[in-house]
C-alpha cells in the first residue's frame, strides 16, 4: 500500500524567508507523487506532480519539489515566501496513473510579515 | 471551460437520515472521484467511477454508494448518516484513467447532528 508522511502539522515561515514542507512516502512501486494546496473554505488545488520524468519538478507560484528515491522523500520548497502562501498543503501518493489519491494529513503554512 | 461544480455547499441532516450531494465534472472529463475530508484531515478516498462504472473504492461501508451518470456527472449517497459522517466532501474530475490532472470541487460540508 502507499502511504505518506507529512512532518510538522503546522510551519511558521517569515514574508521572503524560504518554505520547506517535509514529505516522506512509503510505497512498494514506483510512485506517482503531488502536492495539494487547500485555501480556507476551498476545495484542493494541484501545485506540481512527480510521474516519474524529471526528479526535480516546478509547479505553480513558485513552488518546487524534488523527488529523492534513496531518502523516499518529496519535499515542498519555494525560495521567497508570500503571504499569499499562507494556507494548508498536501502531499500525497498513488500507486499509478488512475488509481486513488491517499493524502498525507496535511501541513497548514503560516507566513508572518 | 468549467471547473467541477458540487452542490449544496452546505447541508445539515440529522442522524439516521439518508443524503445526496452533487457533482457537475469539468467540460471533457469522464472520470469521478469522491473524497471524505474529516476537519483537520487529509481527503480520504470513498470511491471512483469511469465511463459510469465504479473503478475503485476506499475503505467506507457499503451505506455510501455513487451514481455517475452519461454527462459523467455524479451523485455521492450516504444512508443511516452517523455523527462521524460530518465532513468536507470533495469531489474531482479527471480525463480518461489517468490523475495527472484531477480538477476538485470546492466540496459539500456535510453537518450531521
Amino acid at each position: 500500500a502507499q502511504s505518506v508522511t507529512q512532518l510538522g502539522s503546522h510551519v511558521s515561515v517569515s514574508e521572503g524567508a524560504l518554505v520547506l514542507l517535509r514529505c516522506n512516502y512509503s510505497s512498494s512501486v514506483p510512485p506517482y507523487l503531488f502536492w495539494y494546496v487547500q485555501y480556507p473554505n476551498q476545495g484542493l488545488q494541484l501545485l506540481l506532480k512527480y510521474t516519474s520524468a524529471a526528479t526535480l519538478v516546478k509547479g505553480i507560484n513558485g513552488f518546487e519539489a524534488e523527488f529523492k528515491k534513496s531518502e523516499t522523500s518529496f519535499h515542498l520548497t519555494k525560495p521567497s515566501a508570500h503571504m499569499s502562501d499562507a494556507a494548508e498543503y498536501f502531499c500525497a501518493v498513488s500507486a499509478k496513473s488512475g488509481y486513488a489519491l491517499n493524502f498525507g494529513k496535511g501541513t497548514s503554512l503560516l507566513v508572518t510579515p | 471551460e468549467t471547473g467541477v461544480t458540487q452542490s449544496p455547499t452546505h447541508l445539515i441532516k440529522t442522524r439516521g437520515q439518508q443524503v445526496t450531494l452533487r457533482c457537475s465534472s469539468q467540460s471533457g472529463h469522464n472520470t469521478v472521484s469522491w473524497y471524505q475530508q474529516a476537519l483537520g484531515q487529509g481527503p480520504q478516498f470513498i470511491f471512483q467511477y469511469y465511463r459510469e462504472e465504479e473503478n475503485g473504492r476506499g475503505n467506507f461501508p457499503p451505506r455510501f454508494s455513487g451514481l455517475q451518470f452519461p454527462n459523467y456527472s455524479s451523485e455521492l449517497n450516504v444512508n443511516a448518516l452517523e455523527l462521524d459522517d460530518s465532513a468536507l466532501y470533495l469531489c474531482a474530475s479527471g480525463e480518461g484513467q489517468n490523475n495527472y490532472g484531477y480538477t476538485f470541487g470546492s466540496g459539500t460540508r456535510l453537518t450531521v447532528v
